[in-house]
């Protein structure tokens, strides 16, 4: 079945430092893919998305994802993290249509002054 | 414009009772997407609803049903209730089935004892 996969359960980083976020995906055709947020007790909020064409897709919050076909990834970064950055995020992508988004496991990000 | 709004916010429901939770799309939205929860776990997809029909599901049973109304609002209903079924219910909404990204309501928490 076609799905996202988010390695990292956990990760902590301190305040400032850069961030990258792991998601993998498996699909045959080009797919669709989200990132993302959820802080505790709330709905997700969408960071950023990709479809086709430019491979680096910048997102709010100063967050980008790279599409990387040949590793088929999607990974989430940011250059310097805030102490607000601190949630869970979570890669989704289509499973048996766009209509039915698969989300990964997630990954919670603990930051650290 | 006005994001999702889900109600009620939390539950508590005895196993074998029904539950109706209810999602008010954002504006300009004519696709409702549900979502389960389960703690420490990333959503899982209930349904779809567009244009007020039925339009994918998932891999839960039939006692989860669905309705989507002529101003897309939508409603969830769970009868039979289990113990597993405690969990943060997401609504998620968004245009033309969902290609786009989806906005998502803050849940419903149901706790079934």
């Amino acid at each position: 079945a076609q799905s996202v996969t988010q390695p990292d359960i956990h990760i902590t980083v301190s305040e400032g430092a850069s961030l990258e976020l792991r998601c993998n995906y498996s699909y045959g055709a080009t797919p669709y893919l989200f990132w993302y947020v959820q802080s505790p007790g709330q709905g997700l909020q969408l960071l950023l998305k990709y479809f086709s064409g430019d491979t680096l897709v910048q997102g709010i919050k100063g967050f980008e994802a790279e599409f990387k076909r040949s590793q088929s990834s999607f990974n989430l970064r940011k250059p310097s993290v805030h102490w607000s950055d601190a949630a869970e995020y979570f890669c989704a992508g289509p499973s048996g249509g766009y209509q039915k988004v698969t989300f990964g496991i997630g990954t919670k990000l603990q930051v650290i002054p | 414009e006005t994001g999702v709004t889900q109600s009620p916010t939390h539950l508590i429901k005895t196993r074998g009772q029904q539950v109706t939770l209810r999602c008010s799309s954002q504006s300009g939205h004519n696709t409702v997407s549900w979502y389960q929860q389960a703690l420490g776990q990333g959503p899982q997809f209930i349904f779809q609803y567009y244009r007020e029909e039925e339009n994918g599901r998932g891999n839960f049973p039939p006692r989860f049903s669905g309705l989507q109304f002529p101003n897309y609002s939508s409603e969830l209903n769970v009868n039979a209730l289990e113990l597993d079924d405690s969990a943060l219910y997401l609504c998620a909404s968004s245009l033309d089935r969902g290609q786009g990204g989806y906005t998502f309501g803050s849940g419903t928490r149901l706790t079934v004892v």
